[in-house]
């Protein structure tokens, strides 16, 4: 079965400082993984995907991650923290079906991001 | 292009009542998905549809929760009767893409007293 572990329930950071959101996967060998963004209130906003292209995935408001098969990782980063990136994230996994893992789309349990000015 | 859109937001009942969720998607998307999420964790798989069809059921209780998609479009999902630990965000999502990226609606979010 799949599975997905973000191994962090809370990060802080100071504003204008790095972000790192750790997620580790299990799946099949050719898995999509996805970051979600929800905002208090808000439906839950897609920030980035891996497909089996590029290891590096560039998503919106200055967000990446690297998909890394050896680690079984897909880390969420940013350069520089803004007040307006305080939410809850959530890693997903989804395999490629049958021996290569679920089509259903797996999440995390989400890591509190909270920023301090 | 329209996004998936649920009502109602917001639901307050008392346990034993019944609550009805609908969901429409986003126009030409197979695939829907209904998810659980109860405060501080994540979305829960209840359900998912592929067109009119049931993919997955397997972590819905049956024994209070249905789930329908009569016409290959908007869905419901029925809690009946319900009970405290039913207190949760109601995720509804929808997918056309093979990548299965999800998009959601605001989700409905249920209070039983």
């Amino acid at each position: 079965a799949q599975s997905v572990t973000q191994l962090d329930s809370h990060v802080s950071v100071s504003e204008g400082t790095p972000v790192l959101l750790r997620c580790n996967y299990s799946s099949s060998y050719s898995p999509s993984l996805f970051w979600y963004v929800q905002h208090p209130n808000k439906g839950l906003q897609l920030l980035l995907k891996y497909t089996s292209a590029a290891t590096l995935v560039k998503g919106i408001n200055g967000f990446e991650a690297e998909f890394k098969k050896s680690e079984t990782s897909f880390h969420l980063t940013k350069p520089s923290a803004h007040m307006s990136d305080a939410a809850e994230y959530f890693c997903v996994v989804r395999g490629g079906g049958g021996s290569g893992g679920s089509y259903i789309p797996t999440f995390g349990r989400g890591t509190s991001l909270i920023v301090h000015p | 292009e329209a996004g998936v859109a649920q009502s109602p937001r917001y639901k307050i009942i008392e346990k034993r009542q019944s609550v009805a969720f609908w969901c429409n998607p986003i126009s030409g998307h197979a695939t829907l998905y209904w998810y659980q999420q109860i405060l501080g964790q994540g979305p829960k798989l209840l359900i998912q549809f592929q067109n009119n069809g049931v993919v997955d059921d397997s972590q819905l209780p049956k024994d209070r929760f249905s789930a329908e998609r009569l016409k290959g479009v908007d869905s419901t999902l029925k809690i009946q009767p319900a009970k405290l630990e039913d207190s949760a965000v109601y995720l509804c999502a929808s997918t056309g893409t093979n990548t299965g990226e999800l998009f959601f609606g605001e989700g409905s979010r249920l209070t039983v007293l």
